[in-house]
């Protein structure tokens, strides 16, 4: 069974520039999550999907970052534009909803590494 | 909102030794679940155990168990038989029913284990 796919797994860019990270969740999971993950630190929840839906992307920071999720597949999280701080992990899970979420297992990507500059 | 402490930075054991990594966690739901993950240097975040709060019995999976102490607040990842293959850093996570809008996991900010020949 194929894991969590992300691309592209390194990115440079110049502050200010626009960037997007893609990602593609286990078959048939219907939840997704993205995460940040700064040097040294644990992972932050950024959003979640219930299939095509946003149920929470209260810490997503609105004014510079997007994501969609068509069809309830595959997703985009976009930043424009790019500050310094942006520099990060930026880590794609999904996980197949039981109905009691507290037991889902979320399984991951292998992230996205940000470097601006 | 809930919290989960991860009080080694970093452990250094010998091949073959059983090392015990410390996870204590605060949250006010009454149904959560615990996680512990391992995070190679490629950056990919493995998904090793998990542990409801209403299980009666600690975790299993392999050479991996989850000592539970639910009156302490804590769930430490106990490996037995260590392997060089085991370094990397690991992140103790949680679930719950609330956190405050958020609906992911909250991360410690993990332990590096490194395992010596």
């Amino acid at each position: 069974e194929a894991g969590v796919v992300q691309s592209p797994r390194y990115k440079i860019i110049e502050k200010k520039q626009p960037v997007a990270f893609w990602c593609n969740p286990i078959s048939g999971h219907n939840t997704l999550y993205w995460y940040r993950q700064n040097l040294g630190q644990g992972p932050e929840l950024l959003i979640r999907y219930e299939n095509e839906e946003a149920v929470d992307d209260s810490q997503l920071p609105k004014d510079r970052f997007s994501a969609e999720r068509l069809k309830g597949v595959d997703s985009t999280l976009k930043i424009q534009p790019a500050e310094l701080g942006d520099s990060a992990v930026y880590l794609c899970a999904s996980s197949l909803d039981s109905g009691a979420r507290v037991t889902d297992t979320q399984y991951f990507g292998p992230g996205t590494r940000l470097t601006v500059l | 909102a809930q919290k989960i402490t991860q009080t080694q930075p970093g452990m250094f054991v010998q091949e073959k030794e059983a090392v015990t990594l410390d996870c204590t966690y605060d949250t006010s739901d009454p149904s959560y679940g615990l996680f512990w993950y391992k995070q190679p240097s490629s950056g990919e975040m493995i998904f090793l155990i998990y542990q409801g709060s209403y299980d009666q019995q600690n975790a299993t999976e392999g050479r991996y168990s989850l000592n539970f102490q639910k009156a302490r607040k804590s769930a430490n990842l106990v490996i037995s038989a260590s392997q060089l293959g085991d370094s990397a850093m690991y992140f103790c996570a949680m679930s719950g029913t609330s956190g405050g809008g958020a609906d992911g996991l909250t991360f410690g900010k993990g332990t590096h284990l490194i395992i010596q020949p």
